[in-house]
């Protein structure tokens, strides 16, 4: 089984801050790794994803985050956000095999304020 | 593009009422999940059918969830006697292929359901 943690149940930071939102998994199997965004009143928003390779990984916006099996941590970061990245942030696991049913954390938002 | 649709998008009912959620996946896609995401958690997985067999249903909280997908396409989340405590938002995702491949195999997810149950 698997159990994904996120400690920071919110973040409030300034705008054109940089922020970094905490992950930790854990899995006795491989897992993919992701992260998930979600707009008030929208749905799940699939924002990065860690499946093999590189370990560190980018999203379209500017959101990074770095595999680190070692700390068994998927760490988002942001050099400089917008008021417009104000959304919950669920980091989340899947198993390589079977129908890979995703683990969700409890979920981190994200306050950006000017 | 049609995404995951998912009908109705809010829905409240009195305690006891029977209530059915509906999820339209994209079309297609052969594999289909219901989550539970209850106020201030993430996402709970419920269950998951691959074309109209619900392979896994291990995440439903009681007797009283049934889900069906009878054609392969669209599923019915079925919830009886209502409880205070489904309360809840409830989330389809679809994806492309069945499951027990090790291919990466991505979820997309519909706006979900806000019951509120009184």
């Amino acid at each position: 089984a698997q159990s994904v943690t996120q400690l920071d149940s919110q973040v409030p930071v300034f705008e054109e801050a940089p922020v970094e939102l905490r992950c930790n998994y854990s899995s006795s199997v491989s897992v993919y790794l992701f992260w998930y965004v979600q707009y008030p009143n929208q749905g799940l928003q699939l924002l990065l994803k860690y499946l093999s390779g590189s370990t560190l990984v980018e999203s379209i916006n500017g959101f990074e985050a770095e595999f680190n099996k070692s700390q068994t941590s998927f760490h988002l970061r942001k050099p400089s956000v917008h008021i417009s990245d104000t959304a919950e942030y669920f980091c989340a696991v899947s198993e390589y095999t079977g129908f890979q049913k995703l683990v969700f954390g409890t979920g981190t938002r994200l306050l950006v304020s000017p | 593009g049609a995404g995951v649709s998912q009908s109705p998008r809010y829905k409240v009912a009195k305690r006891g009422q029977d209530v059915a959620l509906r999820c339209d996946p994209i079309s297609g896609h052969v594999s289909l999940f219901w989550y539970q995401q209850a106020l201030g958690q993430g996402p709970e997985f419920l269950t998951y059918f691959q074309n109209e067999a619900q392979l896994d249903k291990s995440g439903l909280p009681s007797d009283r969830f049934f889900a069906e997908r009878p054609e392969g396409s669209v599923s019915t989340l079925k919830i009886q006697r209502t409880q205070q405590e489904d309360s809840a938002v409830y989330l389809c995702a679809s994806s492309l292929r069945a499951g027990g491949s090790s291919s990466y195999n991505e979820q997309f997810f519909g706006p979900g359901t806000r019951l509120t149950v009184l």
